[in-house]
C-alpha cells in the first residue's frame, strides 16, 4: 500500500520561497506510470490542484501558479519536492501530496497534508 | 471562484437518497470521462469515491455511484448513513494546458 507523506516548514515569511517534500513508501516512484501531484486547500476552502510531475521528470502546472511553481523528484530518495515562490497570504493552505489511482484518473493516494502559513 | 460548480450543501436522513450536482463546461467535464469525486471528513485527507465518472475504487461502499451528463456530472449516495456525513469535492480533467479543476465542495449533512 503506497503511503505519502509531506514535510517541510508550517511557517515562511512572504516573498520568500515555500518547500515542501513529500516522502513515499509502499512503492517506487521509478517503478513508472504514476502522476505524483500537490494539491492544496486554503483554510475553510475548497481543493486546488498546483501541478504534477510524471515518474519520467515531465512536469504539467496550474496556469494560474506557473510562473512560480517547481515540482521536482529524487528517484533515489524516494522523494518530489514542491517550491512555490514569492509567496504571499495567500498561499497560506494545507498542502497535500497526492498519487494517481493509475491511468491519471485521479487522486488515489493522499499524504495526510501539512499547514503551511505565510506570516512575517 | 471555482472552476466546477457544486451546491454548498445539501442534506438527508438516514437510509435516503441524495444526489450531489456538479457542473463544468465543454472545455473539462464534457469533453472528458475523467470526473472524480472525494470525500473529506474535518481534518482529514480527501479520499478517492469514484474515478472515471462512474467507476470505484476496491473498499468503496457501492452505495456510491456516479454518473454524467454533458456538461453535469453527479454523485449519488444510498442508503445515508450518519459516517456519509462530509465534504465532497469533484474533480475533472481538463486538458493539458489546465489539467485538472475542482468544485468548490458541498457539505453533506446527514439529519
Amino acid at each position: 500500500q503506497v503511503q505519502l507523506q509531506e514535510s517541510g516548514p508550517g511557517l515562511v515569511k512572504p516573498s520568500q520561497t515555500l518547500s515542501l517534500t513529500c516522502t513515499v513508501s509502499g512503492g517506487s516512484i521509478s517503478s513508472g506510470g504514476y502522476y505524483w501531484s500537490w494539491i492544496r486547500q486554503h483554510p475553510g476552502k475548497g481543493l486546488e490542484w498546483i501541478g504534477y510531475i510524471y515518474y519520467s521528470g515531465s512536469t504539467y502546472y496550474n496556469p494560474s501558479l506557473k510562473s512560480r511553481v517547481t515540482i521536482s523528484v529524487d528517484t533515489s530518495k524516494n522523494q518530489f519536492s514542491l517550491k512555490l515562490s514569492s509567496v504571499t497570504a495567500a498561499d497560506t493552505a494545507v498542502y497535500y501530496c497526492a498519487r494517481d489511482h493509475g491511468g491519471n484518473s485521479g487522486f488515489g493516494y493522499w499524504g495526510q497534508g501539512t499547514l503551511v502559513t505565510v506570516s512575517s | 471562484q471555482s472552476a466546477l460548480t457544486q451546491p454548498a450543501s445539501v442534506s438527508g436522513s438516514p437510509g435516503q437518497s441524495i444526489t450531489i450536482s456538479c457542473t463544468g463546461t465543454s472545455s473539462d467535464v464534457g469533453s472528458y470521462n475523467l470526473v472524480s469525486w472525494y470525500q473529506q471528513h474535518p481534518g482529514k485527507a480527501p479520499k478517492l469515491m469514484i474515478y472515471e465518472v462512474s467507476k470505484r475504487p476496491s473498499g468503496v461502499s457501492n452505495r456510491f455511484s456516479g454518473s454524467k451528463s454533458g456538461n453535469t456530472a453527479s454523485l449519488t449516495i444510498s442508503g445515508l448513513q450518519a459516517e456519509d456525513e462530509a465534504d465532497y469535492y469533484c474533480c475533472s480533467y481538463a486538458g493539458s494546458s489546465t489539467s485538472w479543476v475542482f468544485g468548490g465542495g458541498t457539505k453533506l449533512t446527514v439529519l
